[in-house]
C-alpha cells in the first residue's frame, strides 16, 4: 500500500529539548516536503528536497532542519523547539507528471512545546 | 502573502443543500488540486485540474479551473453529512526553483447537518 508515514502522532516537549520527527514514503517520489497548519492558515511550507541531498528552504524555515540521506527518509529536526512551534506538522511526497503535482501526506504530527 | 485566497472559511449547511468553494489568486498555476482533510489525519487528493476551463466531476463534485489558470471552484451537489471536512485548494508552478512546490489556500471548514 502506497502510504507516507511519520513518527510520532502525537509529542509533548519542553522548551529547547531538540527534538526528530521522522518521514518515510514508499512510493519512490523524489519530492518531499514538510508543511505545519494552523487555524486561519492553511498549510505553510517549511523545507522541502527535490531529491537525494538537494534541500532547500519553504515559507517558514525558521528553527527547523531537515536531511535527506536516503529517497525514502525525510525528518525533520527541531533543534531548540520553542512554543510558537506548537503545531500540526505534516510531511508530503509528491508525484510529478508534466505540469502536474500531486502531493500524498501522512497522518499528521501533533506537536505541543510547553 | 497568501497567494490563494479560499472563501468562504466556514460553511454550514443542511443535508440536500449544494454549495461551492472558491480559490482564487492574482497568480498563474500550471495546476491546481482540491484535497479533503478528516480531523486527525492528513489531506487527501480529491482531483487535478491541469487546463484553463477544464470541469471535472466526481460523483456530486464538480470542479473547474479558471480560463486564465488563476482561480478554481468546487461545487457539491446535494450535500451529505458525509461531506463535512475540511477543503483545501493548492496549485503548483512548473519549473525554476518552484518546481514541485504546491501553495495552499487557507481552507474551508464544510459542515453538513443532517
Amino acid at each position: 500500500e502506497a502510504q507516507v508515514t511519520q513518527n510520532p502522532r502525537y509529542l509533548i516537549t519542553v522548551t529547547g529539548k531538540k527534538l526528530t520527527v521522522t518521514c518515510s514514503q514508499n512510493m519512490n517520489h523524489e519530492y518531499m516536503s514538510w508543511y505545519r497548519q494552523d487555524p486561519g492558515l492553511g498549510l505553510r511550507q517549511i523545507y522541502y528536497s527535490m531529491n537525494v541531498e538537494v534541500t532547500d528552504k519553504g515559507d517558514v524555515p525558521e528553527g527547523y532542519k531537515v536531511s535527506r540521506k536516503e529517497k525514502r527518509n525525510f525528518p525533520l529536526i527541531l533543534e531548540s523547539p520553542s512554543p510558537n512551534q506548537t503545531s500540526l506538522y505534516f510531511c508530503a511526497s509528491s508525484r510529478h507528471t508534466g505540469m502536474n503535482t500531486e502531493a500524498f501526506f501522512g497522518q499528521g504530527t501533533r506537536l505541543t512545546v510547553v | 502573502t497568501q497567494l490563494l485566497e479560499q472563501s468562504p472559511q466556514f460553511l454550514s449547511i443542511q443535508e440536500g443543500e449544494n454549495l461551492t468553494v472558491y480559490c482564487n489568486s492574482s497568480s498563474v498555476f500550471s495546476s491546481l488540486q482540491w484535497y479533503r482533510q478528516e480531523p486527525g489525519e492528513g489531506p487527501v487528493l480529491l482531483v487535478t485540474v491541469v487546463t484553463g476551463g477544464e470541469v471535472k466531476k466526481l460523483k456530486r463534485l464538480t470542479f473547474q479551473f479558471g480560463d486564465a489558470r488563476k482561480d478554481s471552484s468546487l461545487h457539491i451537489t446535494a450535500a451529505q453529512p458525509g461531506d463535512t471536512g475540511l477543503y483545501l485548494c493548492a496549485g503548483a508552478r512548473a519549473g525554476g526553483t518552484s518546481y514541485g512546490k504546491l501553495t495552499f489556500g487557507q481552507g474551508t471548514i464544510l459542515t453538513v447537518h443532517p
